[in-house]
């Protein structure tokens, strides 16, 4: 099973500033098959970021994956007031099919 | 537009069977494949299987609830369930079911809007 490990566990910052996550995997993502998603409380989450860099529909360019192999990050690169959210990683890969990260708490300074 | 309405019992008792439903509006449930995920505090967000169709229904599930678990598509009524056997409090979570299309790399693009599920006598 591959293990994602993101970090930091929480991040404060104010708007206007640059969020940079990690998501670090204990193997190496197949074909980078590594996601990104935003939750907010009593909320599914909402995909991102999909194949490590490609934005999914309606997602603002201030949002962008990269990486591959074993280290991703996403970037936001002027944080709005409604990016305050937890964000998580998820890799496609074989059994389990799916794992997550434990997320990263992004905070309102 | 795609749309994921999920409906099941909120309150299972310990040793019973929990089951639920996804209905798919937007898409057909042929088409892709169709996954049911929980999160709790304890485990966070965890993958429990999925389902697909090519030619016939084939299934993914998870270890950790492989032996417990069934995900049945049903192209009569364009749904997808998802039953657990042999409940425990550990089950205890909130359950999603979401759409993993090989379009976007088989990340979960669609989700449903959760269902609270509560293992308790």
């Amino acid at each position: 099973e591959i293990v994602l490990t993101q970090s930091p566990g929480a991040l404060s910052l104010s708007p206007g500033e640059r969020a940079t996550l990690s998501c670090r995997a204990s193997q190496s993502v197949t074909s980078n098959y590594l996601a990104w998603y935003q939750q907010k409380p009593g909320q599914a989450p909402r995909l991102l970021i999909y194949g490590a860099s490609s934005r999914a529909a309606g997602i603002p360019d201030r949002f962008s994956g990269s990486g591959s192999g074993t280290d991703f990050t996403l970037t936001i690169s002027r944080l709005e007031p409604e990016d305050f959210a937890v964000y998580y990683c998820q890799q496609y890969g074989t059994s389990p099919v799916y794992t997550f990260g434990q997320g990263t708490k992004l905070e309102i300074k | 537009q795609v749309h994921l309405q999920q409906s099941g019992p909120g309150l299972v008792k310990p040793s019973q069977t929990l089951s639920l439903t996804c209905a798919i509006s937007g898409d057909s449930v042929s088409n892709n494949a169709w996954s049911w995920i929980r999160q709790s505090p304890s485990r966070g967000l965890e993958w429990l299987g999925r389902t697909f169709y090519r030619s016939k229904w084939y299934n993914d599930y998870a270890p950790s609830v492989r032996s417990r678990v069934i995900i049945n598509g049903d192209t009569s009524k364009n749904q997808f369930s998802l039953q657990l056997n042999s409940v425990t409090p550990e089950d205890t979570a909130v359950y999603y079911c979401a759409r993993g299309p090989y379009i976007s790399a088989w990340a979960l693009d669609y989700w449903g809007q959760g269902t609270q599920v509560t293992v308790s006598s």
